[in-house]
């Protein structure tokens, strides 16, 4: 079956721009997380969505935006790009509510803000 | 707020033999779920192995396995039989199963570069 999809795989963006990255998740998985993966920080949950509603949410600030359709697609979106966005953003899925397989993973977006 | 330590940022193994990687975790937590996950350069994170807290059996796939220390809140990795294939960033997270805000979320370490040398 098809894994999780996530596009565009690479990004350059300048400073101040927005951006909107897309995760389809593994069908018939509900909930979609997001990540964030930089060399100094690891990686660092963004939010987590289930039949399109946040139910978790990280430190991030309110520049980081996320929403999930109808069909478990989700996107994520950041305003006013800054140098420090640069990472690899990478979304999971699963199918919900109970932790029973653990979370598959999409091969990420590399975005670069210059 | 829990907290996953990996204190080997990087290990090396020859082809064939037996490899352990670390990992420590802080939790007030008694319901909880524990995974490796591999990330190879290709950046796709994939699964290997994952465990229940409420398990005392150490989980098992193929060649890998975990010993699982729920006092000590350790949770290694074993690699036996190391193959090239298995050279990649390894990374131990933490999920807790208490809902709210830890729904989706899982904590990871910084990581262990593998590297199995021919």
């Amino acid at each position: 079956k098809a894994g999780v999809t996530q596009t565009p795989r690479y990004l350059i963006k300048t400073r101040g721009q927005q951006v909107t990255l897309s995760c389809s998740p593994i069908s018939g998985h509900r909930s979609v997380s997001w990540y964030q993966q930089t060399p100094g920080q690891g990686l660092q949950f963004l939010f987590e969505y289930f039949s399109e509603t946040q139910r978790n949410k990280g430190n991030f600030p309110g520049r980081f935006s996320g929403r999930q359709f109808s069909n478990s697609r989700s996107e994520m979106n950041v305003s006013t790009l800054e140098l420090g966005d640069s990472a690899l953003y990478l979304c999971a899925s699963s199918f919900g509510r109970e932790v029973v397989d653990g979370y598959t993973f999409g091969s990420g977006t590399r975005l670069t803000v210059v | 707020a829990q907290t996953v330590t990996q204190s080997q940022p990087e290990m090396s193994v020859q082809e064939a033999e037996t490899v352990t990687l670390s990992c420590t975790y802080d939790t007030s937590e008694n319901n909880y779920y524990l995974f490796w996950y591999k990330q190879p350069p290709s950046r796709q994170m994939i699964l290997v192995i994952r465990q229940e807290a409420y398990k005392q059996q150490n989980a098992t796939e193929n060649r890998f396995s975990v010993n699982f220390q729920k006092a000590a809140k350790s949770f290694s990795l074993k690699i036996s039989d190391s193959q090239l294939g298995d050279t990649a960033m390894y990374f131990c997270a933490f999920m807790s199963n208490a809902g709210g805000t830890s729904y989706g979320k899982l904590t990871f370490g910084q990581g262990t570069i593998l590297t199995v040398h021919p």
